[in-house]
């Protein structure tokens, strides 16, 4: 089965910190997303990574940055964690197009 | 641009009885369509998925979804829903550019008994 871990399930952070959401998968799989997931919106694209290094904005990448050094691993970063950062983050793998998307559990995010 | 649109937002059917949830998504060509679920503080599964062929899709636990593509439509139904269905329900299109997909807002499925 693939797995696909999120480092925290909980997170409450700070505004104006630096904020570190980790994500790896098992598959060995090319691709790599993080989403954000609001009440009503459903999911939005916020960052992708075709391969090592690479990486592609989404639909809301503003405030947000990447880091993939090693194919299993995506890092999401908030440089400066505002209030309206606060909510749930998904990160999920696949090998290519147009194959299944696999999810992480979720980190629900809490900016104070 | 491309969208998927779910018009329910919240619906709730008794156990037992039949399920349809709506979803229409905008695309030119033939789009790669999916239904995730999502369970409270969980991630999303897969439910099914339609690449091309049977226009009839079969997914885990009893799911069916038909792909309609004069009325751009890829509804999900079940016959008879238990209990444990009870969860958030998306429709997603894969992006004519890349991999990445595009989800609608979901469907909140509540199952009375």
């Amino acid at each position: 089965d693939v797995k696909v871990t999120q480092s925290s399930r909980y997170l409450v952070k700070r505004t104006g910190e630096k904020v570190f959401l980790e994500c790896v998968q098992d598959m060995d799989h090319e691709n790599m997303f993080w989403y954000r997931q609001d009440p009503g919106l459903g999911l939005r694209l916020i960052y992708f990574s075709y391969d090592v290094k690479m990486k592609e904005k989404g639909d809301i990448p503003e405030g947000y940055s990447v880091s993939r050094e090693k194919k299993e691993r995506f890092s999401l970063i908030l440089e400066s964690a505002s209030t309206n950062q606060t909510s749930m983050y998904l990160c999920a793998s696949n090998l290519g197009a147009p194959d299944t998307q696999y999810f992480g559990p979720g980190t629900r995010l809490t900016v104070l | 641009a491309q969208s998927v649109t779910q018009p329910d937002i919240h619906i709730t059917v008794s156990e037992g009885a039949s399920l349809e949830l709506r979803c229409n998504y905008s695309y030119g060509a033939t789009p790669y369509l999916f239904w995730y679920v999502q369970s409270p503080g969980q991630g999303l599964q897969l439910l099914l998925k339609y690449f091309s062929g049977d226009t009839l899709v079969q997914g885990i636990k009893g799911f069916e979804a038909e792909f309609k593509r004069s009325q751009s439509s890829f509804n999900l139904r079940k016959p008879s829903v238990h209990w444990s269905d009870a969860a958030e329900y998306f429709c997603a299109v894969k992006r004519q550019a890349g991999t990445a997909l595009i989800f609608g807002k979901g469907t909140t499925l509540s199952v009375s008994s």
